[in-house]
Protein backbone atom coordinates (compact mmCIF):
# COMPACT_ATOMS: atom_id res chain seq x y z
CA UNK A 1 0.00 0.00 0.00
CA UNK A 2 1.12 3.78 -0.95
CA UNK A 3 -0.08 4.82 2.51
CA UNK A 4 -2.11 7.59 2.96
CA UNK A 5 -1.74 9.85 0.05
CA UNK A 6 -2.22 13.78 0.38
CA UNK A 7 -2.21 16.68 -2.14
CA UNK A 8 -1.13 19.43 -3.23
CA UNK A 9 1.75 19.00 -1.25
CA UNK A 10 2.04 22.64 -1.02
CA UNK A 11 0.02 25.16 -1.42
CA UNK A 12 0.50 29.06 -1.76
CA UNK A 13 -2.91 31.26 -1.66
CA UNK A 14 -4.30 34.77 -1.25
CA UNK A 15 -6.13 35.82 1.48
CA UNK A 16 -10.02 35.32 0.65
CA UNK A 17 -9.49 32.39 -1.82
CA UNK A 18 -10.53 28.98 -1.48
CA UNK A 19 -8.86 25.82 -0.78
CA UNK A 20 -9.07 22.26 -1.19
CA UNK A 21 -7.13 19.72 0.66
CA UNK A 22 -7.54 15.95 -0.52
CA UNK A 23 -6.47 12.78 1.31
CA UNK A 24 -7.03 8.95 0.38
CA UNK A 25 -6.54 7.04 3.52
CA UNK A 26 -5.15 3.53 3.43
CA UNK A 27 -7.65 1.20 2.26
CA UNK A 28 -9.54 -0.75 4.86
CA UNK A 29 -8.80 2.14 7.46
CA UNK A 30 -12.33 3.02 8.75
CA UNK A 31 -11.10 6.19 10.93
CA UNK A 32 -9.75 9.48 8.35
CA UNK A 33 -8.38 12.09 10.74
CA UNK A 34 -7.15 15.43 9.73
CA UNK A 35 -4.79 17.57 11.86
CA UNK A 36 -3.74 20.87 11.45
CA UNK A 37 0.33 21.95 13.06
CA UNK A 38 1.71 25.11 13.88
CA UNK A 39 4.29 26.26 15.84
CA UNK A 40 2.28 28.30 18.16
CA UNK A 41 -0.57 25.20 18.76
CA UNK A 42 1.29 22.24 18.27
CA UNK A 43 -0.79 19.61 16.71
CA UNK A 44 -4.21 19.80 16.75
CA UNK A 45 -7.04 17.56 15.67
CA UNK A 46 -9.79 19.14 13.33
CA UNK A 47 -11.70 16.53 12.61
CA UNK A 48 -12.47 12.77 12.41
CA UNK A 49 -14.95 10.20 10.57
CA UNK A 50 -15.91 6.78 10.77
CA UNK A 51 -17.35 5.11 8.22
CA UNK A 52 -17.02 8.11 6.49
CA UNK A 53 -19.30 9.97 9.11
CA UNK A 54 -18.22 12.86 10.99
CA UNK A 55 -17.57 12.03 14.39
CA UNK A 56 -16.00 14.75 16.32
CA UNK A 57 -15.90 18.77 14.91
CA UNK A 58 -15.29 20.19 17.80
CA UNK A 59 -11.78 21.22 16.52
CA UNK A 60 -12.83 23.10 13.46
CA UNK A 61 -11.78 26.48 14.32
CA UNK A 62 -14.51 27.78 12.71
CA UNK A 63 -17.31 28.23 9.95
CA UNK A 64 -14.52 29.05 6.94
CA UNK A 65 -13.82 25.43 7.58
CA UNK A 66 -15.52 22.09 6.10
CA UNK A 67 -14.50 18.74 5.52
CA UNK A 68 -16.41 15.99 3.85
CA UNK A 69 -16.02 12.32 3.32
CA UNK A 70 -18.04 11.23 0.06
CA UNK A 71 -16.68 7.56 0.40
CA UNK A 72 -14.42 5.04 1.92
CA UNK A 73 -11.34 6.39 -0.51
CA UNK A 74 -11.42 10.04 -0.52
CA UNK A 75 -12.12 13.18 1.96
CA UNK A 76 -11.32 16.44 1.25
CA UNK A 77 -10.98 19.38 3.55
CA UNK A 78 -12.07 22.85 2.45
CA UNK A 79 -11.43 26.83 4.25
CA UNK A 80 -13.08 29.69 2.84
CA UNK A 81 -11.94 32.67 2.64
CA UNK A 82 -8.27 31.76 3.51
CA UNK A 83 -6.69 34.09 6.11
CA UNK A 84 -3.40 34.22 6.82
CA UNK A 85 -3.67 32.62 10.28
CA UNK A 86 -4.33 29.36 8.17
CA UNK A 87 -1.46 28.80 7.31
CA UNK A 88 -0.36 25.73 8.78
CA UNK A 89 1.35 22.17 8.02
CA UNK A 90 -2.18 20.24 7.38
CA UNK A 91 -1.77 16.63 8.15
CA UNK A 92 -4.39 13.93 7.26
CA UNK A 93 -4.22 10.35 9.16
CA UNK A 94 -6.09 6.69 9.04
CA UNK A 95 -6.43 4.14 11.39
CA UNK A 96 -8.08 0.42 10.94
CA UNK A 97 -8.94 0.38 14.49
CA UNK A 98 -10.17 4.06 15.90
CA UNK A 99 -8.64 6.80 18.07
CA UNK A 100 -6.94 4.27 20.22
CA UNK A 101 -5.06 2.50 18.03
CA UNK A 102 -2.05 3.70 15.70
CA UNK A 103 -2.61 6.36 13.57
CA UNK A 104 -1.13 6.44 9.43
CA UNK A 105 -0.07 10.30 8.65
CA UNK A 106 -0.20 11.18 5.40
CA UNK A 107 2.87 13.60 4.03
CA UNK A 108 0.87 16.77 4.93
CA UNK A 109 0.09 19.70 3.10
CA UNK A 110 2.28 22.67 3.22
CA UNK A 111 -0.68 25.96 3.26
CA UNK A 112 0.57 29.78 3.29
CA UNK A 113 -1.83 32.44 3.16
CA UNK A 114 -0.42 35.56 1.94
CA UNK B 1 -11.01 18.06 28.73
CA UNK B 2 -7.71 16.51 29.14
CA UNK B 3 -4.63 18.28 29.80
CA UNK B 4 -1.35 17.01 28.51
CA UNK B 5 1.79 18.38 29.58
CA UNK B 6 5.10 17.31 28.20
CA UNK B 7 8.68 18.03 28.91
CA UNK B 8 11.10 19.01 28.22
CA UNK B 9 10.74 21.07 25.78
CA UNK B 10 13.93 20.46 24.40
CA UNK B 11 16.69 18.19 25.39
CA UNK B 12 20.43 17.72 24.14
CA UNK B 13 22.15 14.24 24.52
CA UNK B 14 25.79 13.34 24.04
CA UNK B 15 25.37 9.76 21.92
CA UNK B 16 25.36 6.80 23.39
CA UNK B 17 23.50 8.50 26.77
CA UNK B 18 19.72 8.52 27.62
CA UNK B 19 16.87 10.47 26.96
CA UNK B 20 13.82 10.50 28.78
CA UNK B 21 10.42 12.47 27.96
CA UNK B 22 8.25 12.76 30.51
CA UNK B 23 4.49 13.73 29.70
CA UNK B 24 1.47 14.14 32.58
CA UNK B 25 -2.49 14.10 32.15
CA UNK B 26 -5.64 14.95 33.54
CA UNK B 27 -7.72 12.66 33.72
CA UNK B 28 -7.56 9.88 35.46
CA UNK B 29 -9.61 7.63 33.39
CA UNK B 30 -7.10 7.78 30.19
CA UNK B 31 -6.40 4.20 29.07
CA UNK B 32 -4.02 4.64 25.88
CA UNK B 33 -0.97 6.25 25.43
CA UNK B 34 1.11 6.76 22.23
CA UNK B 35 4.48 8.14 21.37
CA UNK B 36 5.10 9.91 17.75
CA UNK B 37 8.32 10.79 16.95
CA UNK B 38 8.50 13.94 14.01
CA UNK B 39 11.68 14.40 11.85
CA UNK B 40 12.22 17.81 10.25
CA UNK B 41 9.69 18.13 7.57
CA UNK B 42 8.30 14.55 7.54
CA UNK B 43 5.07 13.31 9.36
CA UNK B 44 5.10 11.85 12.59
CA UNK B 45 4.75 8.52 13.22
CA UNK B 46 4.25 6.04 16.14
CA UNK B 47 7.35 4.70 17.78
CA UNK B 48 5.95 2.92 20.44
CA UNK B 49 2.17 3.09 22.33
CA UNK B 50 1.31 1.55 25.94
CA UNK B 51 -2.02 0.93 27.50
CA UNK B 52 -3.63 1.22 30.97
CA UNK B 53 -3.46 -2.59 31.79
CA UNK B 54 0.50 -2.44 31.25
CA UNK B 55 2.96 -0.62 33.15
CA UNK B 56 6.00 -0.81 31.09
CA UNK B 57 6.55 -1.44 27.21
CA UNK B 58 9.84 -2.01 25.52
CA UNK B 59 10.74 -2.24 22.05
CA UNK B 60 14.57 -2.43 21.41
CA UNK B 61 16.05 1.05 22.51
CA UNK B 62 12.80 2.33 23.32
CA UNK B 63 10.70 1.87 26.53
CA UNK B 64 7.60 3.37 27.98
CA UNK B 65 6.44 3.49 31.58
CA UNK B 66 3.40 4.55 32.82
CA UNK B 67 2.43 5.69 36.39
CA UNK B 68 -1.70 5.91 36.53
CA UNK B 69 -1.84 7.01 39.88
CA UNK B 70 0.55 9.85 39.51
CA UNK B 71 -0.79 10.15 36.15
CA UNK B 72 2.44 10.59 34.17
CA UNK B 73 3.88 8.69 31.37
CA UNK B 74 7.74 8.67 30.20
CA UNK B 75 9.31 7.65 27.05
CA UNK B 76 13.09 6.18 27.47
CA UNK B 77 15.66 6.25 24.64
CA UNK B 78 18.93 4.15 25.52
CA UNK B 79 22.03 4.23 23.47
CA UNK B 80 21.06 7.59 21.49
CA UNK B 81 21.64 7.79 18.05
CA UNK B 82 22.44 10.60 16.07
CA UNK B 83 19.08 9.31 13.57
CA UNK B 84 17.18 9.46 17.33
CA UNK B 85 17.30 13.58 16.75
CA UNK B 86 14.01 14.52 16.07
CA UNK B 87 10.89 16.04 17.60
CA UNK B 88 8.85 13.48 19.94
CA UNK B 89 5.32 13.79 20.69
CA UNK B 90 3.27 11.91 23.61
CA UNK B 91 -0.26 11.78 23.04
CA UNK B 92 -3.34 11.27 25.59
CA UNK B 93 -6.89 9.39 24.63
CA UNK B 94 -9.02 9.75 27.77
CA UNK B 95 -11.73 8.14 29.23
CA UNK B 96 -14.48 10.36 28.16
CA UNK B 97 -13.08 11.64 25.01
CA UNK B 98 -13.43 10.38 21.33
CA UNK B 99 -10.19 11.62 20.58
CA UNK B 100 -6.12 12.20 21.24
CA UNK B 101 -5.16 15.03 22.79
CA UNK B 102 -1.18 15.53 22.01
CA UNK B 103 1.82 16.91 24.20
CA UNK B 104 3.84 20.08 23.07
CA UNK B 105 6.60 18.05 21.47
CA UNK B 106 10.27 17.38 22.73
CA UNK B 107 12.71 18.84 20.47
CA UNK B 108 15.75 16.24 21.06
CA UNK B 109 19.51 16.76 19.54
CA UNK B 110 21.63 13.64 20.32
CA UNK B 111 25.56 15.72 19.50
CA UNK B 112 27.93 12.87 18.06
Amino acid sequence: DAGVIQSPRHEVTEMGQEVTLRCKPISGHDYLFWYRQTMMRGLELLIYFNNNVPIDDSGMPEDRFSAKMPNASFSTLKIQPSEPRDSAVYFCASSPGGVGYEQYFGPGTRLTVT
Amino acid sequence: GENVEQHPSTLSVQEGDSAVIKCTYSDSASNYFPWYKQELGKRPQLIIDIRSNVGEKKDQRIAVTLNKTAKHFSLHITETQPEDSAVYFCAVLSGSARQLTFGSGTQLTVLP
